[in-house]
């Protein structure tokens, strides 16, 4: 099973800076990989597959990059609503399916 | 807008079953894969287990392998998960949630509660 780690844990931020998470898979997933934002009492809401196509509706400030095992979700500019809980998600080698344990984006 | 709406979570004792449910609309289930998604409280996400379209390919997490049975109608819309000799472990709120070609989960249901407890 792949692993998929997430770091850092907890990322305190204002509003209007850049925030970069990071996501680490324990072996190659290609690029198949998809980020995810959960708030509190909600449902997870698709924002990147495939490491950098963003999904239908997503604004622009949020964008994905990387292959292979390091992978990088980054906001450019946070917005109030940006502050949530962030998750990636693998399915390089499935099944089983993979997520990583989440970083949470907090108002600083 | 596609909907996803889980029904059917509840408490129930350690060793019990409950069956939940995912009605679909506004898409044409039967083109796309499902797949259920837990989440224990306060904790991250598990995916539980997955349903082709066609409903021939059935995957399931280690987890809960041999004890939850995945099962759709086409004809109903609608996405199923029979759980049997339910754990304490079990205790999460259960999201389905839609794909296609296996990836990614771009639509989920906003979850059912499932407690199991004495």
């Amino acid at each position: 099973e792949i692993v998929l780690t997430q770091s850092p844990a907890t990322l305190s931020l204002s509003p209007g800076d850049r925030a970069t998470l990071s996501c680490r898979a324990s072996q190659s997933v290609s690029r198949y990989v998809a980020w995810y934002q959960q708030k509190p009492g909600q449902a997870p809401r698709l924002l990147i597959y495939d490491a950098s196509n963003r999904a239908t509706g997503i604004p622009a400030r949020f964008s994905g990059s990387g292959s292979g095992t390091d992978f990088t979700l980054t906001i450019s500019s946070l917005e109030p609503e940006d502050f949530a809980v962030y998750y990636c998600h693998q399915r390089g080698n499935w099944p089983p399916y993979t997520f990583g344990q989440g970083t949470k984006l907090e108002i600083k | 807008e596609v909907q996803l709406v889980e029904s059917g979570g509840g408490l129930v004792q350690p060793g019990g079953s409950l069956r939940l449910s995912c009605a679909a609309s506004i898409f044409t289930f039967s083109s796309y894969e499902m797949n259920w998604v837990r989440q224990a409280p306060g904790k991250g996400l598990e995916w539980v287990s997955y349903i082709s379209g066609s409903g021939t390919a059935i995957y399931y997490a280690d987890s809960v392998r041999g004890r939850f049975t995945i099962s759709r109608d086409n004809a109903k819309n609608s996405l199923y998960l029979q759980m049997n000799s339910l754990r304490a472990e079990d205790t999460a709120v259960y999201f389905c949630a839609r794909a296609r070609s296996g990836w990614p989960f771009d639509y989920w249901g906003q979850g059912t509660l499932v407690t199991v407890s004495s």
